[in-house]
């Protein structure tokens, strides 16, 4: 079983739609949590960051964490063709000197005008 | 912002080449981390450092070295390319854990071997 788990999609929405992502993990002691998109032949991009459990709001998207269901979800409002790409989870532990990120394998998002 | 560089962006080697990937961060990052990435697999660590001339294996170490003699660059090498070795390798920073502890990517280098 793999430590975090993502369905690898595609999802397709179309244009206005509020998209739900979503991971589950394994290993109870991770404590930071980040999604990062990755567009097509790019590097990954940070678009959230939060610590332990609860919510977080940045513009349209909202990252949310339920340790207690080791489940971590991304919220998207208002989906736009440009948030058409690849959204990987990535945990951390506490107390890690070097932060070792465990991604999730990614789930490719589709947004139709 | 920050700004994490990679030498090349695609790349063709033969079986059997030596090949050397580079990376370098202009925001005084202490850590620095080496990923490839594979359709279903996702990004899987092969080296990171934490210190020049400090280095640590990630989960994926083997036909691979690194090096880092300045804070700024970190390097990959493929001591013997392998077709299996065929893959998107991206470079990451972080600061230290006790900041924002995120890693910063650069933009891949897509490395084909023959």
């Amino acid at each position: 079983q793999k430590e975090v788990e993502q369905d690898p999609g595609p999802l397709s929405v179309p244009e206005g739609a509020i998209v739900s992502l979503n991971c589950t993990y394994s290993n109870s002691a991770f404590q930071y949590f980040m999604w990062y998109r990755q567009y097509s032949r790019k590097g990954p991009e940070l678009l959230m960051y939060t610590y332990s459990s609860g919510n977080k709001e940045d513009g349209r998207f909202t990252a949310q964490v339920d340790k207690s269901s080791k489940y971590i979800s991304l919220f998207i409002r208002d989906s736009q063709p440009s948030d058409s790409a690849t959204y990987l989870c990535a945990m951390s532990l506490m107390n890690t000197g070097f932060q070792k990120l465990v991604f999730g394998t990614g789930t490719r998002l589709l947004v139709s005008p | 912002d920050v700004k994490v560089t990679q030498s090349s962006r695609y790349l063709v080697k033969r079986t059997g080449e030596k090949v050397f990937l580079e990376c370098v961060q202009d925001m005084d990052h202490e850590n620095m981390f080496w990923y490839r990435q594979d359709p279903g697999l996702g990004l899987r660590l092969i080296y990171f450092s934490y210190d020049v001339k400090m280095k640590e294996k990630g989960d994926i170490p083997e036909g691979y070295s690194v090096s880092r003699e300045k804070k700024e660059r970190f390097s990959l090498i493929l001591e013997s390319a392998s077709t299996n070795q065929t893959s998107m390798y991206l470079c990451a920073s972080s600061s230290p854990p006790e900041s924002t502890d995120t890693q910063y990517f650069g933009p891949g280098t897509r490395l084909t071997v023959l």
